[in-house]
């Protein structure tokens, strides 16, 4: 089993429509979550932290629920610019730091 | 600020070439990462340095060697390269090591072993 594991999707959504991804982790000792964007042939780049109370930013919702091991990220009155693949990370230290990335979940939103 | 940079965008090698892919950034951070990105895999850590002076293996080291030049800079090398090597490679910064800090990609560089 993978350590951190994301449906590859593509999710095609219409402008306007809420779409939601999960991000499921194995190592229960797993520390710090952040979820990343990252557009076609750029650099990933930060999109927000998840907190364990979970936190929102705008049209985005990210959660946290420690017991299922998993991260969730919500987006809100999708807009056409919200295309992009949406990476998970997750950090954890099991006798050193260590980061792992989601292979991602692609997101289309049509007009 | 132009944040993290990369140098070369593209590179094409043969089998058995060398090259040597160049990063730098201008925020100050002390760690900095080298990744490789595959498609349908999630970016996995080559090597990473936590702050000036060190440098340690991450999860793919085999093939390459870093150098932690000084605090802006961190280069990545292939000595012989194989066609597994085929990648997109980013490099990463941070403000310090550890859990909880946001990493800044540069652009990548997109190498393509025959």
């Amino acid at each position: 089993r993978k350590e951190v594991e994301q449906d590859p999707g593509p999710f095609n959504v219409p402008e306007g429509a809420t779409v939601a991804f999960n991000c499921t982790y194995s190592n229960s000792a797993s520390q710090s979550f952040f979820w990343y964007r990252q557009d076609c042939r750029k650099e990933p780049k930060l999109l927000m932290s998840v907190y364990s109370s979970g936190n929102e930013d705008g049209r985005f919702t990210a959660q946290l629920n420690r017991a299922s091991q998993y991260i969730s990220l919500l987006i809100r009155d999708s807009k056409l610019s919200d295309s992009a693949t949406y990476l998970c990370v997750v950090n954890f230290n099991t006798g050193g730091f260590k980061t792992i990335f989601g292979a991602g979940t692609r997101l289309f939103v049509k007009a | 600020n132009a944040g993290v940079t990369q140098t070369p965008k593209f590179q094409v090698l043969k089998t058995g070439q060398s090259m040597t892919l160049q990063c730098a950034q201008d925020m100050n951070h002390n760690s900095m990462y080298w990744y490789r990105q595959d498609p349908g895999m999630g970016l996995r850590l080559i090597y990473y340095s936590a702050s000036e002076g060190t440098t340690d293996k991450g999860e793919v080291p085999n093939g390459y060697n870093v150098s932690r030049l000084n605090k802006r800079e961190f280069s990545l090398r292939l000595e012989s390269a194989a066609p597994s090597q085929t990648s997109v490679y980013f490099c990463a910064s941070s403000e310090d090591w550890g859990l909880g800090y946001e990493q800044y990609f540069g652009p990548g560089t997109r190498l393509t072993v025959t």
